[in-house]
C-alpha cells in the first residue's frame, strides 16, 4: 500500500514564508508521479493550486510554487496571508487513473 | 465552463448500498483526454481516492475499497455514478466527483461542490 506523508499542521506569521512537503512512505517523489497540490478550505470542495510539479493553476497567484526538494515533492508559499489558512493536499498519480492523496497539512497564518 | 454536480440520497442504512451520480455539464465525458473519478472525504480526515473511470469504460479503483465499489459511465446521459456496498459508519463522507485530466499533467481541474452522505440506521 502506497503512502503519501504530508507535515500534519505548519504555521507561517503572516508576510512570511513556508515550504510543504509530499513524500513516499517508501522510495522518492519525482516528476514522474506528477505532484500536484490542493487547496481547502471548510465546507468547500478542494481548489487546485499546482500540477504537474510545478505549473500554476489558471488564477493561482505566483505566491505558490511547486518544486521537488530532495526526495519530496514541495509547495512553497511566500507572503503568506491570513486566506491562506486552509488545508494543503498533495497528490501523487500511479497511472491509469488512480491517484493516491497524503493526509493533508493544516495551515495556519499567525 | 464544466460543471459536476453529485446528487444522491444524503442517508444510507448500514448493510445497504450506497448510490451516488455525477451530472456533468458544459463539455462533453467522451474525450480520451480524461478520467473521472470519485473521491471523498470523512468528516474532520483527508481526501482519499476511490476510482476512477475511463471514457471506453475501463474502471480502477482503491485496493481498499475494490470489493465494494463499482463506478460506471452513461455518456449519453453525460453522467458517471458510483456504487459502494455493505456500507458501515465509516463510509459516512462527503463524496465528491472530479476530472482528473491526462496527457501529461495528470490531475484534477474540475471538482464538484460534495455531498455529503451518512450511513446510520
Amino acid at each position: 500500500q502506497t503512502v503519501v506523508t504530508q507535515e500534519p499542521s505548519f504555521s507561517v506569521s503572516p508576510g512570511g514564508a513556508v515550504t510543504l512537503t509530499c513524500g513516499l512512505s517508501s522510495g522518492s517523489v519525482s516528476t514522474s508521479y506528477y505532484p500536484s497540490w490542493y487547496q481547502q478550505t471548510p465546507g468547500q470542495a478542494p481548489r487546485t493550486l499546482i500540477y504537474s510539479t510545478n505549473t500554476r493553476s489558471s488564477g493561482v497567484p505566483d505566491r505558490f510554487s511547486g518544486s521537488i526538494l530532495g526526495n519530496k515533492a514541495a509547495l512553497t508559499i511566500t507572503g503568506a496571508q491570513a486566506d491562506d489558512e486552509s488545508d494543503y493536499y498533495c497528490v501523487l498519480y500511479m497511472g491509469s487513473g488512480m491517484s493516491v492523496f497524503g493526509g493533508g497539512t493544516k495551515l495556519t497564518v499567525l | 465552463q464544466l460543471q459536476l454536480q453529485e446528487s444522491g440520497p444524503g442517508l444510507v442504512k448500514p448493510s445497504e448500498t450506497l448510490p451516488l451520480t455525477c451530472t456533468v455539464s458544459g463539455g462533453s465525458m467522451s474525450s480520451s483526454t480524461y478520467y473521472w473519478v470519485w473521491i471523498r472525504q470523512p468528516p474532520g480526515k483527508g481526501l482519499e481516492w476511490i476510482g476512477s473511470i475511463y471514457y471506453s469504460g475501463s474502471s480502477y479503483y482503491n485496493p481498499s475499497l475494490n470489493s465494494r465499489v463499482t463506478i460506471s459511465l452513461d455518456t449519453s446521459k453525460n453522467q458517471f455514478s458510483l456504487k459502494l456496498s455493505s456500507v458501515t459508519a465509516a463510509d459516512t463522507a462527503v463524496y465528491y466527483c472530479a476530472r482528473l485530466q491526462r496527457d501529461y499533467r495528470n490531475f484534477y481541474d474540475y471538482w464538484g461542490q460534495g455531498t455529503l452522505v451518512t450511513v446510520s440506521s
